[in-house]
């Protein structure tokens, strides 16, 4: 495998599922970032993970609950959804660190989780 | 706060039709701005960049300038082919920052 993958590709859950998503890096990264996408709306961050520690929550309810336990794994544990939480879920990795001016870590996406909330 | 707007999509054009889709955004400092494409059933691409005022990025014959006097960073491409039909996000980040801030995205189709 190469880049980011994300498991599985496609999920429809029922309100009261307890689910996982994967998301998973080849790329050496040290951040990991999952971001949600909805039909007409923009890409919406909703964690980020540095060194494997949480540096960043976009008052992302509850019922997501991320878990980073490796630099190259992290997952996104699902509860209690509602319906308009249907949305591809995307994973990202890049290189966190300390920055030089006009230089970029660039973000990798995966190809998403394609979430359905019955 | 930051913010990014596109143009409404989606847009659909002929084969070899030159292509605009236009970004404007809302930031503090000097941010670093992006074109990132996202083709059917893939994750996202970065597609090209711009980190300071009146930089060009291009790549694939696409081709966007970092307008600072008029807060833009539109995309352009001389002649499009069906294989860039794909949605278009254009994102920026802050100076010294991780996180993006994304537009919306413009669906694009284009038609032999």
């Amino acid at each position: 495998e190469t880049g980011v993958t994300q498991t599985p590709r496609h999920l429809v859950m029922g309100m009261t599922n307890k689910k996982s998503l994967k998301c998973e890096q080849h790329l050496g990264h040290n951040a990991m970032y999952w971001y949600k996408q909805s039909a007409k709306k923009p890409l919406e961050l909703m964690f980020v993970y540095s060194l494997e520690e949480r540096v960043e929550n976009n008052s992302v309810p509850s019922r997501f609950s991320p878990e980073c336990p490796n630099s190259s794994h992290l997952f996104l544990h699902l509860h209690t959804l509602q319906p308009e939480d249907s949305a591809l879920y995307l994973c990202a990795s890049s290189q966190y660190g300390v920055w030089v001016t006009g230089s970029y870590n660039e973000q990798f996406f995966g190809p998403g989780t394609r979430l359905t909330v019955l | 706060g930051n913010s990014v707007t596109q143009m409404e999509g989606p847009v659909t054009l002929s084969e070899e039709a030159f292509l605009t889709i236009n970004c404007t955004y809302t930031a503090t400092g000097y941010p670093s701005l992006f074109w990132y494409v996202q083709y059917p059933g893939e994750g996202l691409q970065l597609l090209l960049k711009a980190t300071k005022a009146d930089d060009k990025g291009s790549n694939k014959g696409f081709e966007a300038t970092y307008r600072k006097e008029t807060t833009s960073f539109h995309l352009e491409k001389g002649s499009v082919q069906v294989s860039d039909s794909a949605v278009y996000f254009c994102a920026l980040r802050e100076e010294g920052a991780q996180k993006l801030v994304f537009g919306q995205g413009t669906r694009l189709t284009i038609n032999p």
